[in-house]
């Protein structure tokens, strides 16, 4: 089974630049999740999808952090404009359903803002 | 806010049981204990989840105290390979958002 593909691997950008990432979740899976990891911290939980709903994005700093998923399947995370304090690993996840199903995680985006 | 206590780090050695705590003393009747790990450079793996009842699966085995107010995951013969951050989150079941705290830092020594 294919797990959660993400791209890119690596960013390095300037401040006030955009960026975006790319998530793929495994096929079927109803529910995406994008945390972020910023370094010697535990992933904290930016936005999570249900099909292509929106479930809870209280974590998001919608100012300038924006995500979709169109037509439930892949998602698009972006930063615009980024600033220094957004460099960390951008890590998507999914799971069957939501009901405390286990999440599988991609390998991450490590984003540095410079 | 994460509502586990880990130490920051442990070593043991190749081999031998590694026996990881997690002090959850706030925790409700209703709130599941999972476990997470967390490979360098790459995502959380998920390990295992229990309520009140020890389990046991292929990768560990986690142990919860009667009055659920701790627990230990256990890896029965550890190797290299289980050289990690280990994530122990407190989380209702029906509630999907894992709160992830700092973790446990094993090391895995030769």
């Amino acid at each position: 089974e294919a797990g959660v593909a993400q791209s890119p691997r690596y960013k390095i950008i300037e401040k006030r630049q955009s960026v975006a990432f790319w998530c793929n979740p495994i096929s079927g899976h109803a529910t995406l999740y994008w945390y972020q990891q910023i370094l010697g911290q535990g992933p904290k939980l930016l936005i999570q999808f249900q099909n292509n709903g929106v479930v809870d994005d209280s974590q998001l700093p919608k100012d300038r952090f924006s995500a979709e998923r169109l037509k439930g399947v892949d998602s698009t995370l972006k930063i615009q404009p980024a600033k220094l304090e957004d460099s960390a690993v951008y890590l998507c996840a999914s799971s069957l359903e939501s009901d405390g199903d286990e999440q599988f995680f991609g390998p991450g985006t490590r984003l540095t803002v410079l | 806010d994460a509502k586990t206590t880990q130490p920051p780090s442990m070593d043991c050695a190749e081999g031998r049981a590694a026996n990881l705590p997690c002090n959850h003393s706030t925790i409700s009747g209703n709130e599941y204990v999972y476990w997470y790990r967390q490979i360098h450079s790459q995502g959380p793996q998920y390990i295992i989840h229990g309520l009140k009842n020890n389990e046991t699966n292929e990768m560990a085995s986690l142990i919860i105290t009667e009055d659920r107010k701790s627990s230990t995951l256990i890896l029965p013969h550890a190797t290299l390979r289980d050289t990690a951050v280990y994530y122990c989150i407190v989380r209702f079941f029906g509630n999907e958002k894992l709160t992830f705290g700092t973790g446990t830092r094993l090391t895995i020594i030769p």
